[in-house]
């Protein structure tokens, strides 16, 4: 079974803190991404690595930077933590078949951080 | 511009008769779909899925429908549990030129009432 797991279930940050989530998976897979959940906005993409030291921008990157310098590991950064970051943030990953998702291999997902800043 | 969209927040259903859950997109280039659900406190887990050049898939008590000309896909829980409550997203993807990339919908949180 893919295990992917997030450093914290809940979090509860200052505004203009610097904060770090972190993603691990098992299963060696290539690809890893972050989303931010919001009500009424389903899912959202902020950033993706296909692979080690890759990084591509998602949907809406602003405000965060992210890190990949090992291949299981993938840390989404808040430089400088605001109100608008509060949010549930989700760690997926997905073993690049190299054509289109299948059963076995899709995005899986972490259990997600609950992300407060005051 | 929200390219996956699904118009029903939330719909109830009694246990044992059909759920419907419908998703709509804009992008032609969407060539792959998924069906994801997420229990509170838990991670999306994948449900299902459909090919472009399906129509149908079938998976027990889940079946997805795609009509690519209405760009549209739904989801079809026969028959409904009250273990099937949670949320579902639609998904959608352009291998070609989004690879791996997933675009979601807003969600539909499903209630099935015993």
């Amino acid at each position: 079974d893919v295990k992917v797991t997030q450093s914290s279930r809940y979090l509860v940050k200052r505004t203009g803190e610097k904060v770090f989530l972190e993603c691990v998976q098992d299963m060696d897979h290539e690809n890893m991404f972050w989303y931010r959940q919001d009500p009424g906005l389903g899912l959202r993409l902020i950033y993706f690595s296909y692979d080690v030291k890759m990084k591509e921008k998602g949907d809406i990157p602003e405000g965060y930077s992210v890190s990949r310098e090992k291949k299981e590991r993938f840390s989404l950064i808040l430089e400088s933590a605001s109100t608008n970051q509060t949010s549930m943030y989700l760690c997926a990953s997905r073993l690049w078949g190299g054509g289109r998702p299948t059963t076995t291999d899709t995005q899986y997902f972490g259990p997600g951080t609950r992300l407060t800043v005051l | 511009d929200q390219q996956v969209k699904q118009n029903s927040p939330s719909l109830s259903v009694q246990e044992g008769r059909i759920s419907i859950l419908n998703c709509d997109y804009t992008n032609s280039m969407f060539d792959y779909f998924l069906w994801y659900k997420k229990y509170p406190a838990e991670g999306p887990t994948f449900l299902i899925s459909i090919s472009s050049i399906k129509d149908k898939n079938e998976d027990g008590r889940f079946t997805v429908f795609l009509n690519k000309s209405a760009k549209h896909l739904s989801l079809h829980i026969v028959p409904s549990q009250p273990g099937d409550s949670a949320v579902y997203f639609c998904a959608a993807s352009d291998v070609e030129t989004s690879g791996s990339r997933l675009t979601f919908g807003e969600g539909t949180q499903l209630t099935v009432n015993p």
